[in-house]
């Protein structure tokens, strides 16, 4: 079956400094989205990805999915204490969806 | 609107009660989701219904009832719950349906809490 794993599960930084979560598939992907939810919160879009390849750029986050569409990446340069939250990917493969495990983030000041 | 809202907030029932959680959403979205997530845990897909019609249950015990009166609303009707069904339900929404699933607007949840 289809098992994607998200790494690492939990990331502590000075502010300023960056930050990369990833997810690796055994399987192909249809597409992965990327979502954040503060702690308290509930899950927020952030960021959809569908071509082999791509990349996209929000201001300080990066986004890539891989050229067999097996792994995806989020990297954020320069945290700020606005980034702390559990960071998700959520990828779609044979009609399931899956969110992988999560990255916690936590930031010093 | 770009909001789905949740009733209740909160909700603590015994086991042996019938309730039920509803979620709403008015950005003419036409797919609509359960989850389930527990605490420092991702969400678990439980239902998906599209265009009206369930179309994904993720093999969910039968205490579990989902419902979609219609476009806008989503109903999960709770019956003989156990403790373990203690959890935070996420409801969310998105555009189309069918075989891709688009960005999804949560809502903010309803805690549970079973005694």
């Amino acid at each position: 079956g289809q098992q994607v794993m998200q790494i690492p599960q939990y990331q502590h930084v000075q502010e300023g400094e960056d930050f990369t979560t990833y997810c690796n598939s055994s399987t192909t992907l249809s597409n992965i989205q990327w979502y954040k939810q503060r702690p308290g919160g509930h899950p927020v879009f952030l960021i959809q990805l569908v071509k082999s390849g791509e990349v996209k750029k929000q201001k300080r986050l990066t986004f890539q999915f891989g050229e067999a569409k097996k792994n995806s990446s989020l990297h954020i340069t320069a945290t700020q204490t606005t980034d702390v939250g559990t960071y998700f990917c959520l990828h779609q493969g044979a009609q399931k969806l899956v969110f992988g495990q999560g990255t916690r983030l936590t930031i010093n000041p | 609107d770009t909001e789905v809202t949740q009733t209740p907030k909160h909700l603590v029932m015994g086991m042996t009660n019938k309730k039920s959680l509803k979620c709403e959403q008015h950005m003419g979205h036409r797919a609509m989701y359960w989850y389930k997530q527990k605490a420092k845990k991702p969400p678990e897909l439980m239902f998906v219904y599209s265009y009206e019609k369930l179309s994904i249950n993720e093999s969910v015990p039968s205490r579990f009832s989902p419902e979609c009166p219609n476009s806008s609303l989503l109903n999960l009707h709770l019956h003989a719950l156990q403790p373990e069904d203690s959890a935070l339900y996420l409801c969310a929404s998105s555009q189309g349906g069918g075989r891709t699933y688009n960005e999804q607007f949560f809502g903010p949840g309803t805690r549970l809490t079973v005694l």
